[in-house]
């Protein structure tokens, strides 16, 4: 999981509730993406920022939102609008840096909704 | 769209024999690939990496080898062993800034 850390490992989710996942890293990376992961299958892209005080939509960002205030954190703000969040948060960090585009993973949050 | 994506879902081996993962990627420009592992309930850990201009790379254990000319990535397991067990993906750059198009994953059981 190398220097990239998410909390809660586990979350409990309301109906009409927003919650949020963090995600820290202490690599120094420029880059940081979000990912959501459903059973038995692969990462899908919700959010990424390449720095501090900007970001993008990935593929699934209807439901969700980020901030980037900091270059080690990226929180993901899961809001009541995402009718089908249970799933596995996925953060990942990377520098900006042609030649070296490997992601490195935390180690996750699992949501689910009561 | 182009995409990456895997011919096997499931993978059962013999411990100690070697481990064969494919993977199949539609988007000939890409140049940049990477496998991951992925053990439950934790997030994937990188595992290897190669670029278009090469056709293999070894690694510990691991070698990964990119045919171009049909567009297919495969990852080598020599001696799998039980801690190999494991969800393993690949992953493709886009062409456009530093975001990886995933694959849908293959899972590897090392059978004692």
């Amino acid at each position: 999981d190398g220097g990239i850390t998410q909390s809660p490992k586990y979350l409990f989710r309301k109906e009409g509730q927003n919650v949020t996942l963090s995600c820290e890293q202490n690599l120094n990376h420029d880059a940081m993406y979000w990912y959501r992961q459903d059973p038995g299958q692969g990462l899908r892209l919700i959010y990424y920022s390449q720095i501090v005080n900007d970001f993008q939509k990935g593929d699934i960002a209807e439901g969700y939102s980020v901030s980037r205030e900091k270059k080690e954190s990226f929180p993901l703000t899961v809001t009541s609008a995402q009718k089908n969040p249970t799933a596995f948060y996925l953060c990942a960090s990377s520098i900006v840096l042609a030649g070296d585009e490997t992601q490195y993973f935390g180690p996750g949050t699992r949501l689910l909704v009561l | 769209g182009e995409s990456v994506g895997l011919h096997l879902p499931t993978l059962s081996v013999q411990e100690g024999d070697n481990s064969i993962i494919n993977c199949a990627y539609s988007n000939s420009a890409s140049d940049y690939f990477i496998w991951y592992k992925q053990e439950s309930g934790k997030g994937p850990q990188f595992i290897i990496d190669i670029r278009s201009n090469m056709d293999k790379r070894q690694g510990q254990r691991v070698t990964v080898l990119l045919n171009k000319t049909v567009k297919h990535l495969s990852l080598q397991i020599a001696a799998t062993q039980p801690g190999d067990s494991a969800v393993y993906f690949c992953a493709e750059l886009r062409n456009a800034g530093n975001m990886l198009t995933f694959g849908g994953g293959t899972r590897l059981m090392v059978k004692p």
